[in-house]
């Protein structure tokens, strides 16, 4: 069974930084393609940004490039998302997803999300 | 940016009945292999998004056959054949052809 297991999500002041994490169990980490997904208060989802299974190809949403990187560590079924310069409205629910099999055939990310992890950006 | 729009965007329902939720994309969802890039997704109360449709019209595992997806490379459509008290949620389309990935506004199915 797929787990996905978020931390690191806190209050924290403008400006400032906050990592998360995110260990996964139940497939074979290093075949997949991962995401972040976050959801503020009372709205819909937003794909922030997402690595490849090598870590060689990372995408990003326009309103957190250069203050967020995504990164992986394979050896631990781990990913992460370090938030820089944080602004209220980064305000959300950050999801881990598994998106895309790089060994599947069909090309379909079949994403999984885990349960999430608050972050608020408040003074 | 691919622009996703659902409607309705409030969905009262009687269980037993069918529902019917649309999704429109600003460009076509259609890659070159013939594979529309476009998921169904429910958000149940205090829960994360689960996968309903991949690529269009593929039922996820687990899913119930009541639930059916087609469309065309801009046009996509949700089928509940039957509404039951479980379904109720908010629903979201989303394309996953190039990022950044987008979502829908969501459908909100209430029970009537």
């Amino acid at each position: 069974e797929v787990h996905l297991v978020e931390s690191g999500g806190d209050l924290v002041q403008p400006g400032g930084s906050l990592r998360l994490s995110c260990t996964a169990s139940g497939f074979t980490f290093s075949n997949h393609w991962m995401s972040w997904v976050r959801q503020a208060p009372g709205k819909g989802p937003e794909w922030v940004a997402n690595i490849k299974h090598d870590g060689g190809e990372r995408y990003y949403v326009d309103s957190v490039k250069g203050r967020f990187t995504i990164s992986r560590d394979n050896a631990k079924n781990s990913q992460y998302l370090q938030m820089n310069s944080l602004r209220a409205e980064d305000t959300a629910v950050y999801y881990c997803v598994k998106e895309w099999d790089s060994t599947a055939i069909i090309p379909a990310a079949k994403r999984y999300w885990g349960q999430g992890t608050l972050v608020t950006v408040s003074s | 940016e691919i622009v996703m729009t659902q409607s309705p965007l409030s969905l009262p329902v009687t269980p037993g009945e069918p529902a019917s939720i649309s999704c429109r994309s600003s460009q076509s969802l259609l890659n070159s292999n013939g594979y529309k890039f476009l998921d169904w997704y429910l958000q149940k109360p205090g829960q994360s998004p689960q996968l309903l449709i991949y690529l269009g019209s593929n039922r996820a595992s687990g899913v119930p056959d009541r639930f059916s997806g087609s469309g065309s490379g801009t046009d996509f459509t949700l089928i509940i054949s039957r509404v039951e008290a479980e379904d109720v949620g908010i629903y979201y389309c989303m394309q996953d052809l190039q990022t950044p990935y987008t979502f829908g506004q969501g459908t909100k199915l209430e029970i009537k």
